[in-house]
Parts: structure tokens; sequence; C-alpha cells
């Protein structure tokens, strides 16, 4: 069964700060990873996908299979960046993707 | 354009009613999802559409949870004889295929006392 693993419920650093938020997934196919971000008041959006290997507002995030993860990571934090961050997965069927399914989440606070 | 919309914003409703959450998805998209938020239990799959394909119900909680899609666009989802942990945000997400891109909705909270 296909399940997304977010072992921290609040990643609290201070300005400035590197950041890593986790990501551990199961699932026995092909997936595709994406990072969802949930500002204050605002709607859930999509920050990245895997298979774009983009940098959004300075994170980035690696798949990696051997290890079944997909960090979430920016090397100088900002106070904008407080915000709960899901980690989702989809099953990749030949190109013609399935359900997403989402982690508990990270609650991340950046303190001045 | 107009992104996905969801009505109402707000519902109260006392234990034992039935209510009715409704989606409506942006034009053209033939996936639609509905997810369930709630304080440390982050975005809990309840049900996806998928086109003219049977939806994907594995994720409804009882049988008092139910959801149709008419016309391959707005959705609704019903919960009846509501029970206080029913109480959560319920989020609907579209996108132009299944999986990828989902544009989610403001949600609709819902409190049952």
């Amino acid at each position: 069964a296909q399940r997304v693993t977010q072992p921290e419920k609040l990643l609290s650093v201070f300005k400035g700060a590197p950041v890593e938020l986790k990501c551990n997934y199961s699932y026995s196919g092909s997936p595709e990873l994406f990072w969802y971000v949930q500002y204050s008041r605002q709607r859930l959006q999509l920050l990245l996908r895997h298979i774009s290997r983009e940098s959004i507002k300075g994170f980035t995030a690696d798949l990696n299979k051997g290890e079944t993860s997909f960090h979430l990571k920016k090397p100088f934090a900002q106070e904008e960046d407080s915000a709960m961050y899901y980690c989702a997965l989809s099953r990749n069927y030949g190109g013609a993707t399935n359900k997403l399914i989402f982690g508990t989440g990270t609650l991340l606070a950046v303190q001045p | 354009g107009a992104g996905v919309s969801q009505s109402p914003s707000n519902k109260v409703t006392e234990k034992g009613k039935d209510v009715e959450l409704r989606c409506d998805p942006i034009s053209g998209h033939t996936a639609l999802y509905w997810y369930r938020q709630s304080l440390g239990q982050g975005l809990e799959f309840l049900i996806y559409f998928q086109g003219n394909s049977a939806p994907d119900k594995s994720g409804l909680p009882s049988d008092r949870f139910s959801a149709e899609r008419t016309g391959g666009s707005v959705s609704t989802l019903t919960i009846q004889r509501t029970q206080q942990e029913d109480s959560a945000v319920y989020l609907c997400a579209s996108s132009p295929t299944g999986g990828r891109d989902a544009d989610f909705g403001p949600g609709t909270r819902l409190l049952v006392l």
C-alpha cells in the first residue's frame, strides 16, 4: 500500500538556518513525489514536484529511491517560509498518474 | 481563471443531521478529489473521481459518507447522521489528469455540535 511518512509534526528554526523537512514513502512501483505548502489563511498549493527537478522559493527536494525519501531542503530559512508542509505521493502507471496520498504534514516555524 | 470553489465556506450543524458540501472544480479538469483535514491527522484521502471511471471510494471512513460527481463537473460530498468526530475542514481538489498538479479549493469548515 502507498504510504507517506513525515516524522516531524513541528520544526522550529531560526532565520538564516538550514531547513530539512523529512519525507519517507512506501510504494513498490514508480512513484511521483510532490511537496505542497499551506501558508496561514491560504489554500494548499503545490510547491514542487520531483520530476521537474526545480527549485522554488529556494527549496529543493531530491528523490532518493534507495532510501525511499524525498526530503525538502532550503539552505537559509526565511520568516515567510513559516507554513504547513505536506509531502505527497502519486502512483505512475505508464504516465497516467493516480490519486494523491499525503503525509500528516510538518509545521515549519521560522523564528526571527 | 477561476480556481476550485467550495460551498459553504463554514457549516455548523447538530449531531445527527445530514450535510451536503459542494465543490466546483476547474473547468476541463477530469480528476477530482475530496480530502479531510483535521488537527494531527493531516490530509486524509476520502474519494477520487477520474473521468468516467468508477470512483475510488477507498478513503471514505464509513457508509455515512458518500459523494457524487454529476456530468463530470460539480461534486457533492454528503455526510449523513453527522457525528462530532466529523468536524474538520473538507478540501476538494481538481487536476487535468490524475495525480499531478492538483489545485485545491479553500475548503469547507464543518463543525458538528
